[in-house]
Formats: structure tokens, C-alpha cells, sequence
């Protein structure tokens, strides 16, 4: 099946740092979402992003599908966006998403 | 407009129970899908439901198993609890139609089983 690498793994910042996360992936993809799990458990939506560049306030995103890989960049970090991050993947006709393990960030204030 | 509802939030069983988990998507969502979380195994697919037909299943025992009802509420059932069990459980809504649109989550049930 299709797998999901993200890079980093870990990644501690000082408030007002900007970040890059990665998230690969070895097959095509009709769908990619990435999702930010707060301290409760919860995914919080951040960008449906198949393809493309979109911007929602100091997060934006892009995926370059051809090239089959999706960056999440973090501008002025605040601490409140602490927590993991996680990229998802979905193929073909099937509903079920693919999840990389997630990068864990951390911003110290 | 109402969220992805999962109840309960937090559940403790023993091994050898059996476990009820519930789902109500987002109002006009007809596909759920529930996923398991653990630390070592991260977060994986269990069952997709859509208009009370499961449409895709992922590698998890006979012990789990789902359903949905008219209304697009969706249960899931653990049988048999073993330690591993322990997770959150994540349910996911989708409208179902057409397919490739976009996935909401719910705030997970905990499960421990001791």
C-alpha cells in the first residue's frame, strides 16, 4: 500500500519562528489533508489540498502531486501551535485515509 | 453547523468485555469512517461506512466490527477486549458523494482496558 514518510519527526521552536513541515508520499493521490491533533485528541482540519497552494492566516500549504509530496509552512509561530501534525492520503475509489506518523512541534515561549 | 459527535469520551473496560462506540456525523454526511490510534502503531484505518453498507475495511480482527443506521449514525464494536485494544478511537464524516471529499473528525473516544 501506499505509504506516508513526514519530516521532521520532532521540532522545537522559539514563538515567532517560521517552520516547514514535509510529508511524502510514494504513490498518486486524489486527496491529501493535513490535520493539526490538539492535547484532547481532536483533528483539526487545516487544509484539504489535493493539489495546489492555499493560505488560511499564518498557515499555508502546498502540494505538488507530480512530484508526490505536500509542504505545511508555519509562519510567527505561536505557542498554541503546539502539537502534532499530521499529513493523510486517500487513493482511488476507497474512502480510507493514509496517515504519516505526524511531526510533533513544539514552541517555547 | 453541528460537528462530528463520538460518545462516550472516555471508557474503562476489563479484558473480555465487549465495547460500544458511537458516531453522529456532520447533518447531510452519509459516509463515516472510524480509525484507531495507539502509540505504536499510529493511526489506522478499521471500516468506512456509507448509507448503512460498509464500503472498504481495513486489516483489523473479526472482533471489530461496525454499523450505520438510516440516519447515518454509525457504532462500532469491540468484542472480546484485549489490553491492546487501548486507543482512541476517531470517527470520520464525510457527504459520501461524490467521492474525494473533504474528512471532519470527531474528538475521539478513549478507550483503556485494563
Amino acid at each position: 500500500g501506499i505509504q506516508v514518510e513526514q519530516s521532521p519527526p520532532d521540532l522545537i521552536l522559539q514563538e515567532g519562528a517560521n517552520s516547514t513541515l514535509r510529508c511524502n508520499f510514494s504513490d498518486s493521490v486524489n486527496n491529501l489533508q493535513w490535520f493539526h491533533q490538539n492535547p484532547w485528541g481532536q483533528l483539526i482540519n487545516l487544509f484539504y489540498i489535493p493539489s495546489g497552494t492555499k493560505q488560511n492566516g499564518r498557515l499555508s500549504a502546498t502540494t505538488v502531486a507530480t512530484e508526490r509530496y505536500s509542504l505545511l509552512y508555519i509562519s510567527s509561530s505561536q505557542t498554541t501551535d503546539s502539537g502534532v501534525y499530521f499529513c493523510a492520503v486517500k487513493q482511488g475509489g476507497s474512502e480510507k485515509l493514509v496517515f504519516g506518523k505526524g511531526t510533533k512541534l513544539t514552541v517555547n515561549p | 453547523k453541528a460537528g462530528v459527535t463520538q460518545t462516550p469520551r472516555y471508557l474503562i473496560k476489563t479484558r473480555g468485555q465487549q465495547v460500544t462506540l458511537s458516531c453522529s456525523p456532520i447533518s447531510g454526511h452519509r459516509s463515516v469512517s472510524w480509525y484507531q490510534q495507539t502509540p505504536g502503531q499510529g493511526l489506522q484505518f478499521l471500516f468506512e461506512y456509507f448509507s448503512e453498507t460498509q464500503r472498504n475495511k481495513g486489516n483489523f480482527p473479526g472482533r471489530f466490527s461496525g454499523r450505520q443506521f438510516s440516519n447515518s449514525r454509525s457504532e462500532m464494536n469491540v468484542s472480546t477486549l484485549e489490553l491492546g485494544d487501548s486507543a482512541l478511537y476517531l470517527c470520520a464524516s464525510r457527504q459520501g458523494r461524490p467521492l474525494n471529499t473533504e474528512a471532519f473528525f470527531g474528538q475521539g473516544t478513549r478507550l483503556t482496558v485494563v
